[in-house]
């Protein structure tokens, strides 16, 4: 059973334009919510995160967004760059993230100059 | 700091043989987390140790698979005997516990095995 879906397995956008990504979890105490990066031959990296006490969180050209509501939680990046390309994982965690990451598929985003 | 190191970074090795992961975790951490990923299955998390215990082993494939943590800073994966459906990158990341926090990933650990 998976906790954490991201049904697109893979997104492509115009360099400059929005790319936003999809993320929706079934388990009801998660309260922590990260994004990640992976490169080719690389592991992933942390790209920005938010707690369920928050709707939205932004860091420079990423923002993530959180509906409990709907257990649905989305990444958009603004403007979109080449080097944005990578595969993008969403991951959730329960009691602020002390416990155990649990992560989605992941989306291949592709940014085309 | 030199962040999560991960050896070998690739590992090719004949169906049965014993095949050891290692990770060394980045200073001052103290939870270690073993993900395996593939094409079916994403990322998906093998075992998780906090202070060095293990906290949740339910994602061991079987007994083939095994993990220790002989010291706060350092932890092995065994696999024995190794089948060709464990080939696979396999992660090792580390975090500190407190609230809010996010794990860090090593480089990973590609495993083939003929």
């Amino acid at each position: 059973d998976q906790q954490v879906k991201q049904n697109s397995p893979s997104l492509s956008v115009q360099e400059g334009r929005i790319s936003i990504l999809n993320c929706d979890y079934t388990n009801s105490m998660f309260d922590y919510f990260l994004w990640y990066k992976k490169y080719p031959a690389e592991g992933p990296t942390f790209l920005i995160s938010i707690s369920s006490i928050k709707d939205k969180n932004e860091d420079g050209r990423f923002t993530v967004f959180l509906n409990k509501s709907a257990k649905h939680l989305s990444l958009h990046i603004v403007p979109s760059q080449p080097g944005d390309s990578a595969v993008y994982f969403c991951a959730a965690s329960a009691q602020g993230g002390s416990e155990k990451l649990v992560f989605g598929k992941g989306t291949k985003l592709t940014v085309n100059p | 700091d030199a962040g999560v190191i991960q050896s070998p970074r690739h590992e090719v090795t004949e169906m049965g043989q014993e095949v050891t992961l290692r990770c060394k975790l980045i200073s001052g951490h103290n939870s270690l987390f073993w993900y395996r990923q593939t094409m079916m299955r994403g990322l998906e998390l093998l075992i998780y140790f906090n202070n060095n215990v293990p906290i949740d082993d339910s994602g061991m494939p079987e007994d083939r698979f095994s993990a220790k943590m002989p010291n706060a800073s350092f932890s092995t994966l065994k696999i024995q005997p190794s089948e060709p459906r464990d080939s696979a990158v396999y992660f090792c990341a580390s975090s500190f516990t407190r609230r809010n926090t996010e794990a860090f990933f090593g480089q990973g650990t590609r495993l083939t095995v003929v």
